[in-house]
Order: structure tokens, then C-alpha cells, then sequence
């Protein structure tokens, strides 16, 4: 039981580029959500997803798309980074009839 | 505007010193309050609290929740280096079900030997 696994681990760009970052749960959550973390922001959720096929905008979603087209994993995507969006990068998961948030490991991404 | 704040926003102390750690909020649909603990990694969960006055415990931590006063703390006894890390508070959201937290910027502990 791996729980909510991300990828890559660390990655590096440059200004107006593209990547996909990965989430992947087995614990058979509904819900899914992508959350970024900066020095003194906290934790500023990005998109989120109750169950496969949907997707919603969170407190700071320019500049980012999700897709959840099986319900164990849940993408989050980048089209062209911008230095802005230099962050660690959190997914995390949870049953609908909890609060409670797994998270993954984290995403440490640098846009150059 | 929903907010959870989070005092102090660091904290310096020793070995063996008992801390208290702060968290207040304003959330219109407030479902309930949760303390995660941050070291490198991702938040690891703590507790989670719904009703005010009943105490959680777990070791050397507890946490209680005031509903009136808009209000938690999360308490911290014969603190061990190991408790060096971020605390976060985030207050769960019951409106369109969805499951949403909303989260403090977090208390840095660090613990000296």
C-alpha cells in the first residue's frame, strides 16, 4: 500500500516550457487535489477533482490544468512555466466522507 | 474571506520544554479542524477535531478546539528534537462537498538539544 505516490521527484525548467506532473493513489479515494507550497503562503490549493471525469478550480489556478481520467490518478499540467511557478507542489487525496488529506511526497519544481 | 491564522509563526526552544502552539480561523462552513506535522516531506496528519472541548491525545500531543471563540491549540509536552518541523492548521470546509481545506501558513518549531 504506496498510498499517494508523485512524479518526478524534482524537476528543473526553463521559462515557457511544459511538463505533466503525476499523482497516483491506491487507496481508492474519491477526491483528489493538487496544492502548491511557498515560504510564508502555506499550503494554496490549485485544482481539485471529486471523482474521475471532473475537475475544479481552486484558489490559484491560472497557468495550471488537471485531468482526472482514472480515478487513482489525477495530472497536473503546465503549458508554458513561468518563474512564478517555481514551488513545491503537493498532491493529495481523501475519502468523501472524511476531512482528513493524504499527501504525496511532494514535486520540487524550478522554472529557469 | 476564509482565513486560518497561525501564531507564532516560529518558535525557537529546548529540549524538555513544553510549547503551545496557536491556530485561529474564519470559515463560513466550518466541518472541521485538523493539525498536520511537516518535516521535509509531506504533511503528516495529526488529529482531527470536530466538537469543542474534548481533548486529543496522542504521546506527547493534544489538541483541543474551541467552536465559540474560533480557536485551537496544539500543545506539545518534554519536547525531543524530533519534534522539529511545521505545524499546519487547516480547517475543513463542509460547503459543496468537496472536502476542502483551508490552511494556516504554519508554526516552525525547532527544538534544540
Amino acid at each position: 500500500n504506496a498510498g499517494v505516490t508523485q512524479t518526478p521527484k524534482f524537476r528543473v525548467l526553463k521559462t515557457g516550457q511544459s511538463m505533466t506532473l503525476l499523482c497516483a493513489q491506491d487507496m481508492n479515494h474519491e477526491y483528489m487535489y493538487w496544492y502548491r507550497q511557498d515560504p510564508g503562503m502555506g499550503l494554496r490549493l490549485i485544482h481539485y477533482s471529486v471523482g474521475e471525469g471532473t475537475t475544479a478550480k481552486g484558489e490559484v489556478p491560472d497557468g495550471y490544468n488537471v485531468s482526472r481520467l482514472k480515478k487513482q490518478n489525477f495530472l497536473l499540467g503546465l503549458e508554458s512555466a513561468a518563474p512564478s511557478q517555481t514551488s513545491v507542489y503537493f498532491c493529495a487525496s481523501s475519502d468523501p466522507n472524511r476531512n482528513e488529506q493524504f499527501f504525496g511526497p511532494g514535486t520540487r519544481l524550478t522554472v529557469l | 474571506e476564509d482565513k486560518v491564522v497561525q501564531s507564532p509563526l516560529s518558535l525557537v526552544v529546548h529540549e524538555g520544554d513544553t510549547v503551545t502552539l496557536n491556530c485561529s480561523y474564519e470559515v463560513t462552513n466550518f466541518r472541521s479542524l485538523l493539525w498536520y506535522k511537516q518535516e521535509k516531506k509531506a504533511p503528516t496528519f495529526l488529529f482531527m477535531l470536530t466538537s469543542s472541548g474534548i481533548e486529543k491525545k496522542s504521546g506527547r500531543l493534544s489538541s483541543i478546539l474551541d467552536k465559540k471563540e474560533l480557536f485551537s491549540i496544539l500543545n506539545i509536552t518534554a519536547t525531543q528534537t524530533g519534534d522539529s518541523a511545521i505545524y499546519l492548521c487547516a480547517v475543513g470546509d463542509y460547503g459543496g462537498a468537496t472536502n476542502k481545506l483551508i490552511f494556516g501558513t504554519g508554526t516552525l518549531l525547532a527544538v534544540q538539544p
